[in-house]
């Protein structure tokens, strides 16, 4: 089983759509999760931060973690053009030194 | 803007040949990250260095090496380069306290091998 696994599309979806995305994990000692965004050929940018079960709101953006399902979440609502991009999943731990990354889900959103 | 610098932004160079990346990570953050990104492919951890000690490695080749020195910047040395080196590289840096941060990335260094 991978550590991570997530949904690597592509998901298109029109202007104004909600979008779900979504990452599965295996190791139980993360306890840190993130989204980041990456445009083509690009940084990734850090999207949402949480470290708690349970939905964070950021804007148009909400992280929902769920540790004893070993799932994470990522819901756009009104989706723009401009949320085309891949997002990754990222995780640590308490004592590990680096971030375990998924692969990436490619959206596009059409208007 | 995330604060990570990344020089130079493209590199363009011929099989056989080395080359050294450089990154400046965000002003106070300790920890520096490398990784690698092929197309398409999705980011593969290299190697960490904190306060300018090796911390954890991935799978860097061997023809690959890195160091972070005294005023926390850090350079990913490539060497005996091959066409399949061709890549996005990226630089992160997080803070580190009491509890785990997040990592903020660079743009990266765009290299090919011809």
């Amino acid at each position: 089983q991978k550590e991570v696994e997530q949904d690597p599309g592509p998901l298109s979806v029109p202007e104004g759509a909600i979008v779900s995305l979504n990452c599965t994990y295996s190791n139980s000692a993360f306890q840190y999760f993130m989204w980041y965004r990456q445009y083509s050929r690009k940084g990734p940018e850090l999207l949402m931060y949480t470290y708690s079960s349970g939905n964070k709101e950021d804007g148009r953006f909400t992280a929902q973690v769920d540790k004893s399902s070993k799932y994470i979440s990522l819901f756009i609502r009104d989706s723009q053009p401009s949320d085309s991009a891949t997002y990754l999943c990222a995780f640590r731990d308490n004592y590990g030194q680096n971030f375990v990354f998924g692969p990436g889900t490619r959206l596009s959103v059409l208007p | 803007d995330s604060g990570v610098t990344q020089t130079p932004k493209h590199l363009i160079t011929a099989t056989g040949q080395r080359v050294t990346l450089r990154c400046s990570p965000r002003s106070g953050d300790l920890s520096v990250y490398w990784y690698q990104q092929s197309l398409d492919q999705g980011l593969q951890f290299l190697i960490q260095y904190y306060n300018g000690e090796e911390r954890a490695k991935g799978n860097i080749l061997e023809r690959f090496s890195a160091q972070q020195f005294p005023d926390l910047h850090s350079e990913l040395n490539l060497s005996s380069l091959e066409l399949g080196d061709s890549a996005l590289y990226f630089c992160a840096s997080s803070a580190q306290g009491g509890r785990p941060t997040e990592a903020f990335f660079g743009q990266g260094t765009r290299l090919t091998v011809v």
